[in-house]
């Protein structure tokens, strides 16, 4: 059974970058049986896809926020991270790393991180 | 990008209701759905994939139906432990977007 630990800064200062690991356990980050990815949420709103990142290093970001963002795995310490770059309060949300089986033809998130609230604020 | 429209927004209901929450494709997505269930300060958690196919450990009183641009999830008797906010999600397409949910209060 997986588990996923976000970590990182909580408070951003305005135009810097945004980022954040996860720390995964139950599992490997270089296995080929799982995806890795990030999605958000902003206060008392819905949920946003952020990116995934899968075997071999393949990533898929949201249009939305390509020119911005980054996702990739240290294999040596068995974590995901995410970068977001020039950052806006717009930005303000809960953060989940998020993960799911390759091996089934319906795509889905079977395992979530507990989320971690980072706030934009100049 | 597939908008994904979920209605109502918010419900009350009681318990041992029957709850019935829809959720609508902008396109056809044929069966790549998923249905979610969040509670307050918790991540969401899978409750059905492939439109109607329950994630293991869920109860069974949760049923998914629905294929092509039109889906639904149902509670068949509403239990305490169900009020919480319900996302519909589709992985037909990249990126894969969610329903802006509904949230399922106590009447």
């Amino acid at each position: 059974q997986l588990q996923l630990q976000e970590s990182g800064p909580r408070l951003v200062k305005t135009s810097e970058t945004l980022s954040l690991t996860c720390t995964v356990s139950g599992g490997s980050v270089s296995s080929s049986g799982y995806y890795w990815g990030w999605i958000r949420q902003p206060p008392g709103k819905g949920l946003e896809w952020i990116g995934n990142i899968y075997y071999g290093g393949n990533t898929y970001y949201n249009a939305s926020l390509r020119s911005r963002v980054t996702i990739s795995v240290d294999t040596s310490a068995n974590q995901v991270s995410l970068k977001l770059s020039s950052v806006t309060a717009a930005d303000t949300a809960v953060y989940y790393c998020a993960s799911g089986d390759t091996g089934t033809v319906y795509s889905r998130i079977d395992y979530w991180g507990q989320g971690s609230l980072v706030t934009v604020s100049s | 990008d597939i908008q994904m429209t979920q209605s109502p927004s918010s419900l009350s209901a009681s318990i041992g209701d029957r709850v019935t929450i829809t959720c609508r494709a902008s396109q056809s997505i044929t069966t790549y759905l998923n249905w979610y269930q969040q509670k307050p300060g918790k991540a969401p958690n899978l409750l059905i994939f492939a439109a109607s196919t329950l994630q293991s450990g869920v109860p069974s009183r949760f049923s998914g139906s629905g294929s092509g641009t039109d889906f639904t999830l149902t509670i068949s008797s509403l239990k305490p432990e169900d009020f919480a906010t319900y996302y519909c999600q589709q992985t037909y397409s990249t990126p894969p977007t969610f329903g802006g949910g509904t949230k399922v209060e106590f009447k």
